[in-house]
């Protein structure tokens, strides 16, 4: 089993450029969730999904959006980049919301 | 909403028992107390989870007081690889959201 796959690692953006951070995982889990993490700080969740076709808002959702249209992939796309977004983002997935497993994370540096 | 407070950070020596305290006395009655752990420039990792009485795993085992208002995680012999953010997290986050709630947790210092 591969886990939690996010792709890329590094990305660096210009502010106002969009772009989808990947995240899939291979353990037919139903509960996927994508956080970020400030310099210092705790993670915060942006967006979750309890199944394929449901999604929802977490605490940081303001320009991002999601879709989860299978039940491995959750992608998480930035509408227009604003340097705000620096940051790195993390994918999660669970079988039963007990043991999230997390993704390596994207550094991202909009400038 | 449940929430947690711990200590900002902590120092132990290697190959003695760490302690890391939670307190979350607004924890309900059918709330599991998660723990997570955050190695340096990796993603959080698993740790335990209880809801009454203490737990034990391969990693680490988890005190859960009587009155379920505080609970204690244990790493009975500390490896300098546990050197990490330890995350005390409630099972969900403000608003009904289906995720984890990270506070800064507590920063474990391990000392060779």
């Amino acid at each position: 089993n591969a886990g939690v796959t996010q792709t890329p690692k590094f990305q660096v953006l210009k502010t106002g450029q969009s772009m989808t951070l990947q995240c899939a995982q291979d353990m037919n889990h139903e509960y996927m969730s994508w956080y970020r993490q400030d310099p210092g700080m705790g993670l915060r969740l942006i967006h979750y999904s309890v199944g394929a076709g449901i999604t929802d808002q977490g605490e940081v959702p303001n320009g991002y959006n999601v879709s989860r249209s299978t039940t491995e992939d959750f992608p998480l796309r930035l509408l227009s980049a604003a340097p705000s977004q620096t940051s790195v983002y993390f994918c999660a997935s669970s079988y039963n919301r007990v043991g999230y497993t997390f993704g390596s994370g994207t550094r991202l540096t909009v400038v | 909403d449940a929430k947690t407070t711990q200590p900002n950070s902590m120092e132990s020596n290697e190959e003695e028992p760490v302690h890391l305290p939670c307190n979350h006395s607004t924890i309900s009655g059918t709330d599991y107390i998660h723990w997570y752990r955050q190695l340096p420039s990796q993603g959080p990792e698993y740790v335990i989870h209880g809801l009454t009485s203490n737990v034990n795993n391969r990693m680490a085992s988890l005190a859960i007081a009587e009155d379920r208002k505080s609970s204690t995680l244990i790493l009975h012999r500390a490896t300098l690889r546990d050197a990490a953010v330890y995350y005390c997290i409630p099972p969900y986050s403000g608003g009904g959201a289906d995720g984890l709630t990270f506070g800064k947790g507590t920063h474990l210092i391990i000392q060779p």
